[in-house]
């Protein structure tokens, strides 16, 4: 079964700072990754995904995430957080391999707050 | 593009009543889902369709909810009789081709409020 961990419930970081938001996954194959933003009262917008190819995927809003596979990692970053950044990130992932129709399996989210 | 078009944006509904979200996907996508977001739960998926067909339920709560997708631009999830424990934010989101990694949008959401 796949499964997806954001070990931290809340991240802070001061802006102009570089931000990490993490991200753990477990499938029996090659996964399809992707990250979320959710806004106050809004809904999931998509951010960036990886399929296949360079481990480094760059997303919206500067946005980047970086693929490790021997870590099982998926982890979001951006050079320098921006206030407007605050907002609660979801981390995904689906197992394209076990066949039929798959579900994706989302974290818990993790909550980022940007301190001027 | 529009986007995925949920409907109502808010509702606040008493106990007893039936509830009725709808969703309009983003044009030619082939897979509909419907999640549940809650604080204690995160978000959930309760059903998904591809080419209007129900695929899985497996995670509507129970039988107090159901969901239909008449036509290929038209969803709706339904509970009746609404619990106040039913109050969440219920999403609409839609992908083309899903199996193949594509994204899935989301809507806006639908905030339910039971009293």
């Amino acid at each position: 079964a796949q499964s997806v961990a954001q070990p931290e419930d809340q991240v802070n970081v001061a802006e102009g700072n570089p931000l990490t938001v993490k991200c753990t996954y477990s499938v029996s194959g090659n996964p399809y990754l992707f990250w979320y933003v959710q806004y106050p009262n809004r809904g999931l917008q998509f951010l960036l995904k990886y399929i296949t190819g360079d481990n480094l995927v760059k997303g919206s809003y500067g946005f980047e995430a970086e693929f490790n596979k021997s870590q099982t990692s998926f982890h979001l970053k951006k050079p320098s957080a921006l206030v407007s950044d605050s907002a609660l990130y979801f981390c995904a992932v689906r197992d394209p391999v076990s066949g039929g129709y798959q579900k994706v399996t989302f974290g818990t989210g993790t909550k980022l707050q940007v301190i001027p | 593009d529009a986007g995925v078009i949920q409907s109502p944006r808010h509702e606040v509904t008493e106990m007893g009543q039936e509830v009725t979200l709808r969703c309009k996907p983003i044009s030619g996508h082939d897979y509909l889902f419907w999640y549940r977001q809650t604080m204690m739960r995160g978000l959930e998926l309760l059903i998904y369709f591809n080419n209007n067909v129900p695929i899985d339920d497996s995670g509507m709560p129970e039988d107090r909810f159901s969901a239909k997708m008449p036509n290929a631009s038209f969803s709706t999830l339904k509970i009746q009789p609404s619990e106040p424990r039913d109050s969440a934010v219920y999403f609409c989101a839609s992908s083309l081709r899903w199996y193949s990694g594509n994204t899935i949008y989301f809507g806006e959401g639908s905030w339910l409020t039971v009293v």
